[in-house]
């Protein structure tokens, strides 16, 4: 069974930092791309961040480029959302999601992090 | 603004038909597999449809999908109250780099 555990969300000022981590089973992780994509309260989905296989292929959304670094650990099966420079608008449910062969669309998600940005 | 423009709402009675559609441009619906997902209040997207016209195993049949151009339509038949929820398309984007989503539309089952 394909399972993703979304972590590391919580409380943090704007300016602040946050580094997420999404741990995954099931599958063999180190064969497929992923993405990062958020849900903003009571807003719809927003993709932010994909990351092919291998790493060698990394794309951001604009609302998010030069803050945001993806990165992965094939060998501990593990996904992750390093978050600089943090703003309110950043506020939402973070869901790794693991992207459907050979597209970079998601089949599977988590159950989200909610990442909240306030003073 | 969402890339891909859904309606707000839908609605319909038990064992109606709806369709719920979702228009792009040739970035992306245009040259690019169409995804649906459903998400029900308080919980993550499950997907529905992939490409274009594809159901995961143990998604009814009652669900459909479609592409047309830079269109897509999801059908779902023999409404049911269990149906109430968001629904969203998406599809990745060739000028964008990324995947672009709809803005989701609320199905209401009356």
């Amino acid at each position: 069974e394909v399972q993703l555990v979304e972590s590391g969300g919580g409380l943090v000022q704007p300016g602040g930092s946050l580094r997420l981590s999404c741990a995954a089973s099931g599958f063999t992780f180190s064969a497929y791309s992923m993405n990062w994509v958020r849900q903003a309260p009571g807003k719809g989905l927003e993709w932010v961040s994909y990351t092919s296989s291998s790493s060698s292929t990394i794309y951001y959304a604009d609302s998010v480029k030069g803050r945001f670094t993806i990165s992965r650990d094939n060998a501990k099966n593990s996904l992750y959302l390093q978050m600089n420079s943090l703003r309110a608008e950043d506020t939402a449910v973070y869901y790794c999601a693991r992207n459907h062969l050979p597209t970079a669309i998601p089949d599977y998600w988590g159950q989200g992090t909610l990442v909240t940005v306030s003073s | 603004q969402s890339v891909l423009t859904q309606p707000p709402s839908a609605s319909g009675t038990p064992g109606q038909r709806v369709t719920i559609s979702c228009s792009g441009s040739s970035s992306n619906i245009g040259s690019n597999y169409v995804y649906w997902y459903q998400q029900l209040p308080g919980t993550a997207p499950k997907l529905l449809i992939y490409s274009n016209n594809q159901r995961p195993s143990g998604v009814p049949d009652r669900f459909s999908g479609s592409k047309s151009g830079t269109s897509a339509s999801l059908a779902i038949s023999g409404l049911r109250s269990e149906d109430e929820a968001d629904y969203y398309c998406a599809a990745w984007d060739d000028s964008l780099r990324g995947v672009v989503f709809g803005g989701g539309t609320k199905l209401t089952v009356l």
